[in-house]
């Protein structure tokens, strides 16, 4: 099976402290796409970012930004100036000729 | 918001007996897809769908059926649920032409007793 890694189980981090969530994903296909979901305490997924793997250029949209590198498989999130509102379980995915293949996710909290 | 209404919201039963969860879409998507969430696990893809009557098998499809007999309606179905099987059950739905990017119902809460 294809794998996605997140390595972090759970974070805890202070309020306005930056934080990145790692992410590290296996494949063969040649055309892939790369998510994150957030996931709050509420139980609902929330789409964060698609990025395709023909576009390696980073992201930033407000306080999250993403890394894209092709070279280490990897698709990095940091969140910067971290808030409470940014407290949940944040999904790393991958869909290539299979469908979306998750993550076991990063729970982060961040403490006031 | 995406229109996916997952029912029931929330579920107890007894093992062994039969389960049928559903999950409603008004999107018309073509794609759709029942994911269980476990801790430690993350999701796991259980089957999904690629049109009406067209139905391929998940990472964890043992001991779930499914069905889709319209566009809209996607049945999740344990036939005879173990205590295994209680877990939080997603709907999700997709396009192509949508982006890939998967929509997910709010998850239906199921304990099997």
């Amino acid at each position: 099976a294809q794998k996605v890694t997140q390595a972090q189980t759970e974070i805890s981090v202070v309020e306005k402290e930056d934080v990145t969530l790692d992410c590290v994903y296996e494949t063969r296909d040649t055309t892939y796409y790369l998510f994150w979901y957030k996931q709050p305490p509420s139980g609902e997924l929330v789409f964060l970012i698609r990025r395709n793997s023909f576009d390696e250029q980073n992201e930033i949209s407000g306080r999250y930004s993403w890394n894209f590198q092709k070279s280490t498989s990897s698709f990095n999130f940091t969140i910067t100036a971290s808030q409470v509102v940014d407290s949940a379980v944040y999904f790393c995915a991958r869909k290539g000729n299979t469908p979306l293949v998750f993550g076991k996710g990063t729970r982060l909290s961040v403490i006031a | 918001d995406a229109g996916i209404t997952q029912s029931p919201r929330h579920k107890v039963t007894e093992t062994g007996t039969p389960v049928t969860l559903r999950c409603h879409q008004t999107e018309n998507h073509r794609y759709m897809y029942w994911y269980r969430q476990d801790p430690g696990h993350g999701l796991r893809l259980i089957h999904y769908s690629y049109g009406v009557k067209d139905t391929d098998k998940g990472e964890v499809s043992d001991g779930y059926s499914v069905s889709r007999s319209k566009t809209e309606d996607f049945l999740l179905t344990l036939e005879s649920a173990t205590s295994s099987q209680t877990s939080v059950y997603f709907c999700a739905i997709s396009d192509p032409l949508a982006g890939e990017k998967l929509f997910f119902g709010s998850g239906t809460q199921l304990s099997v007793l």
